[in-house]
This record gives structure tokens, sequence and C-alpha cells, in this order.
């Protein structure tokens, strides 16, 4: 899987955008990036992931760049419960495989 | 999404007792389980892959002899914890595949264990 290299912590206030960025400048073109995060004591959460094409669901926007070597996360409006620990994974789909998490971004949402 | 639920969400056991925490996939069947430990202000690490009714691969220095993983069933894998010590004190976490894709691997809420 590409490494990828994401900022150790951002900060935000309440209803603002959060735009949490990551690179992956190593990225092949069979990888997608997949984003995860993780509140304090729960268990990761799925939020989107892509391939080449921007991606936008009920959660977040996924925006990659034309050369995927980087992506930004868009929470249109952070709440306080957005407040967690963001992963961006770069890696194959690929049965029975497991999710290799690094270190993240701290998001701290503030009123 | 799919449900995957552990069992204990936390647990303070004595030290050099064992414990059992459980993995259940409620609403799928899993094939394929994996077990993460996090330490405070860590990431998940992986300790091992589960597959039903074969042996768990464990990570490089993970000791397969202190970490029992059972998955006898599709909906169940176990992680029991031998002879626990302080330093074993972690959140595990379980997740399970519901298909082949990576957006079809489903998350436990984790257990809190701590060693006393």
């Amino acid at each position: 899987d590409a490494k990828t290299t994401q900022p150790t912590s951002m900060d935000c206030a309440e209803g603002r955008a959060a735009n949490l960025p990551c690179n992956h400048s190593t990225i092949s073109g069979n990888e997608y990036v997949y984003w995860y995060r993780q509140i304090h004591s729960q268990g990761p959460q799925y939020i989107i992931h892509g391939l080449k094409n921007n991606e936008t669901n009920e959660m977040a926007s996924l925006i990659i760049t034309e050369d995927r070597k980087s992506s930004t996360l868009i929470l249109p409006h952070a709440t306080l419960r957005d407040t967690a620990v963001y992963y961006c994974i770069v890696r194959v789909e690929q049965a029975g495989t497991a999710l290799i998490f690094g270190k993240g971004t701290t998001l701290s949402v503030s009123s | 999404g799919a449900v995957v639920s552990q069992h204990p969400s936390w647990v303070i056991c004595k030290s050099g007792t064992s414990v059992k925490i459980e993995c259940r996939s409620l609403d799928f069947q899993a094939t394929t389980m994996f077990w993460y430990r996090q330490f405070p202000k860590q990431s998940l690490m992986l300790m091992a892959t589960s597959n039903e009714g074969s042996k768990a691969t464990y990570e490089q220095g993970v000791e397969k002899d202190k970490f029992l993983i059972n998955h006898a069933s599709l909906t169940l894998s176990t992680l029991t914890v031998t002879s626990a010590h302080p330093e074993d004190s972690s959140f595990y976490i379980c997740s399970a595949r519901a298909g082949a894709r990576v957006t079809e691997a489903f998350f436990g809420q984790g257990t809190r264990l701590t060693v006393v």
C-alpha cells in the first residue's frame, strides 16, 4: 500500500468547513483513497473513498488532485461531534486483507 | 451499514488471569475477521487475521500463544489474552469483512482492557 502523509493535528471552528489534506505521492493506478475516522474510544468509521474522481456523500466530500498524488477530505459544516482522528489510507481493493492505519490527523472542532 | 459487536466494552482483570473478548457480526457472515490493538495516543496496530475454520495469521511481534484467536463460526471470533499483565492493557478492536470490497470492512466498538 502506498504511504500517506497527514498533518498531526488541525483545529476547526464549529460550523466552518474542515479541510483535511493527505499526501500520497507514490500512489499507483489501481489504488483507492479511503478515509476513516475514529472518535475517542470507539472503533473506526468509514467516511468515503475514491479512485480518480471527486466524491461526495452525506458525510463528506473527497477531492483528489488530477495527478492523484494528494487528496483533501472536506467536512462542509463541522460540528463538535466531528472531533476525531481522521485516517487517510491508500490501497487496492483486495479481499481478505486488513486495513493498515497510519497516525492520522486529530481534528479538534471547537465552538 | 453492517453491525459488528464486541463484548465486553471494558474489562478489568488481575495480573495473571485470562480474558476473552468476543467479536460478532450481527447481520452478515464474515469469513475473515481482524484484531487490532491500540495504545493511548497511538494508531491501531494489526495483531492478527482470523479466517473461519483455520488458524489465525499473526503479525510480526505478536505472540500467538499469548493472544489466542478462535474463529469457529462465520459470525464469531474470540480473542483470549492469556496470563494478562499490565503491559497488555490496551484498547482491542475487531473488524469483520462482509465482502471483498474494502468498504465492506466494519469495526466493533472496541474493548478497553485494564490489567491490574
